[in-house]
């Protein structure tokens, strides 16, 4: 089974550039997860997909970050315009219904300069 | 409300040593419990998880956790350290909700370091 795939691997822009992420999830898996993992720190859940629909995106900071899964599989992760603190790992995952546990992909380093 | 709490945010062993790895949780529900290990570099793997059946749970590489409900811990061991096993791990516990709604509530992580 192939994995969760997620690019570019590494990203360095500018403050105030523009910038999204890729991801691919497991064939057949309905629920798609955005994390945020800044270095020294555990994943934090920016947005969380059911199919097409948006489930929890409570942490979401919604005045520079987006996110879409227009077709229910595929998602894009979008930061405009980027902040220093963006600095960090996104992370995507996905799950399969009624199986516990996730996922993960290999990440997006993003380094804001 | 659910937390998690790992007791070490760092360990150093030698290879061929016992790993302990601690984690304590709160909740108020009957919970979800998970181990999630990322080498430098890479993603996150799922090591083990615990959902509600065998309390001593069997994972990949060698690791083994034990649901303690009385004492609320999910510590992570391993009888004999290898060099690979040195990565950040993580304790997790999900948070209850209809179907896929669960959240996932993640430890600080800990630091294992193996020595030769």
């Amino acid at each position: 089974e192939a994995g969760v795939a997620q690019s570019p691997r590494y990203k360095i822009i500018e403050k105030r550039q523009s910038v999204a992420f890729w991801c691919n999830p497991i064939s057949g898996h309905a629920t798609l997860y955005w994390y945020q993992q800044i270095l020294g720190q555990g994943p934090k859940l920016l947005i969380q997909f059911q199919n097409n629909g948006v489930v929890d995106d409570s942490q979401l900071p919604k005045d520079r970050f987006s996110a879409e899964r227009l077709k229910g599989v595929d998602s894009t992760l979008k930061i405009q315009p980027a902040k220093l603190e963006d600095s960090a790992v996104y992370l995507c995952a996905s799950s399969q219904e009624g199986v516990y546990g996730y996922t993960f992909g290999s990440g997006t380093r993003l380094t804001v300069v | 409300a659910q937390s998690v709490t790992q007791l070490d945010s760092h360990v150093s062993v030698s290879e061929g040593t016992p790993v302990l790895l601690r984690c304590n949780y709160s909740s108020s529900y009957s919970p979800s419990l998970f181990w999630y290990v990322q080498h430098p570099n890479k993603g996150l793997q799922l090591l083990l998880k615990y959902t509600s059946a065998a309390t001593l749970v069997k994972g990949i590489n060698g690791f083994e956790a034990e649901f303690k409900k009385s004492e609320t811990s999910f510590h992570l061991t391993k009888p004999s350290a290898h060099m690979s096993d040195a990565a950040e791990y993580f304790c997790v516990v999900s948070d209850p909700g209809a179907g896929n709604n669960r959240k996932l509530i993640w430890g600080l992580g800990t630091s294992l370091a193996v020595n030769p």
